[in-house]
């Protein structure tokens, strides 16, 4: 199972928008809307952020945004504050019942 | 609260074993699919293997498949991955994440670190 492709890196400034792509196949991303994205701080776990495409969880800032187009995903963060730093990743459920995850995008806010 | 404390790792020889264990507290634990996902250093995430809540359904990632089993005792709330055949290329931070009715980890544990070098 080929990983999802996400860009390396993606930067803005405070108060922008950026978007993250993540791209995969009709077996995996295109195929399910069981999409997630993670993020992840220097030394840290991972936490959840985007489920099932478009839902975040409780607590999670209405910032963080998700959707699907066919073959690719996206995860779009407004209002860009210094704290969301930090490298994302996507998964998503696969057509073999199982989990693929993307490269990790490492987000720079200048 | 809901919390994953994984352990088992350490330092093994190319070949060797290691079982690495997942202490769940805070949630039923018995109601819910379990995954193991490692980070070798400095690279991304990658999936291992996911159990069901009663262990009906098990997966594996090709990587591992034939060398790890996964398994999982609810009456002690814990999960297991048991690593076999160990190679350089399994070194990583290994963690435990709670899945849910629809695909998604949540939450994670701090992970444990596993090192093959001879």
């Amino acid at each position: 199972q080929s990983a999802l492709t996400q860009p390396a890196s993606v930067s803005g400034s405070p108060g922008q928008s950026i978007t993250i792509s993540c791209t995969g196949t009709s077996g995996d991303v295109g195929g399910y809307n069981y999409v997630s994205w993670y993020q992840q701080h220097p030394g840290k776990a991972p936490k959840l952020m985007i489920y099932e495409v478009n839902n975040r969880p409780s607590g999670v800032s209405n910032r963080f945004s998700g959707s699907k187009s066919d073959n690719t995903a996206s995860l779009t963060i407004s209002g860009l504050q210094a704290e969301d730093e930090a490298d994302y990743y996507c998964s998503s459920y696969t057509s073999r019942s199982t989990v693929v995850f993307g490269g990790g995008t490492k987000l720079t806010v200048l | 609260e809901v919390q994953l404390v994984e352990s088992g790792g350490g330092l093994v020889k190319p070949g060797g074993s290691l079982r690495l264990s997942c202490a769940a507290s805070g949630f039923t634990f018995s109601s819910y699919s379990m995954n193991w996902v490692r980070q070798a250093p400095g690279k991304g995430l990658e999936w291992v293997s996911s159990i069901s809540s009663n262990s009906n359904y098990i997966y594996y990632a090709d990587s591992v498949k034939g060398r790890f089993t996964i398994s999982r005792d609810n009456a002690k709330n814990s999960l297991y991955l048991q690593m076999n055949s160990l190679r350089a290329g399994d070194t990583a931070l290994y963690y435990c994440a709670r899945d849910s009715v629809t695909p998604r980890f949540d939450p994670w544990g701090q992970g444990t670190l596993v090192t093959v070098s001879s």
